[in-house]
């Protein structure tokens, strides 16, 4: 069954980077587009971008585009997210959540059918 | 400021119906994308609870439907359980946006 297995917690100070990694298994890795999506303590979800495993090309939400990079390594079947110039308001869950499309045709629907445990970033001085 | 529009709360006892709302606009709903809903257990990570407005994955009760008209969508609970308290979230496509939003999310309480 598909898995994805994320990296553990993290405690940044502000202004400062983090790398959070998303394992995937189960699957085709290349086969599904991949997403990171984030929640603030007791707030609502927030979508912050897409990866297509194959080949790479990205999209950002507006609100992060030039602070989050996502890349991913074929090898490993693994996605990352970095996010930069880290602010207290960026102390949230982060989760990858799998597209349900397929990314050679872009056939299915525009949502995420399995998620990441979720990593907990804490941004603190 | 979600981009979609959830109430905060609904509540219900156990074997009612409650039903949850997800108000969007014409670059979201209105224009023709899906809404998908999604349950989200305390502590843990969101799961795939309607897909494609009225579709359920394997292994969801029949006890929770989905809806769409317009520029809104709908998420119907019947026979309320214990275990269904949990936050809702609702989600479609937006093409001003060019990105995925959510609603604010609904907590539902079963009384």
């Amino acid at each position: 069954q598909v898995q994805l297995v994320q990296s553990g917690a993290e405690v940044k100070k502000p202004g400062a980077s983090v790398k959070v990694s998303c394992k995937a298994s189960g699957y085709t890795f290349t086969r599904y587009y991949m997403h990171w999506v984030r929640q603030a303590p007791g707030q609502g979800l927030e979508w912050l971008g897409i990866i297509n495993p194959n080949g790479g090309s990205t999209s950002y939400a507006q609100k992060f585009q030039g602070r989050v990079t996502m890349t991913r390594d074929t090898s490993t079947s693994t996605v990352y997210m970095e996010l930069s110039s880290l602010r207290s308001e960026d102390t949230a869950i982060y989760y990858c959540a799998r597209d349900s499309r397929t990314a050679y045709d872009s056939s299915g629907y525009y949502c995420f059918d399995d998620w990441g445990q979720g990593t907990l970033v804490t941004v603190s001085s | 400021q979600s981009v979609l529009t959830q109430p905060p709360s609904v509540s219900g006892a156990p074997g009612q119906r409650v039903t949850i709302s997800c108000t969007g606009s014409s670059s979201n709903i209105g224009t023709g994308y899906d809404v998908h809903w999604y349950q989200q257990l305390p502590g843990t990570a969101p799961k795939l609870l309607i897909y494609g407005n009225t579709n359920r994955p394997s292994g969801v009760p029949d006890r929770f439907s989905g809806s769409k008209s317009g520029t809104s969508a709908s998420l119907a609970i019947t026979g309320l359980q214990a275990e269904d308290e949990a936050d809702y979230y609702c989600q479609s496509y937006d093409s001003s946006l060019s990105g995925w939003v959510f609603g604010g999310g609904t907590k539902l309480t079963v009384l």
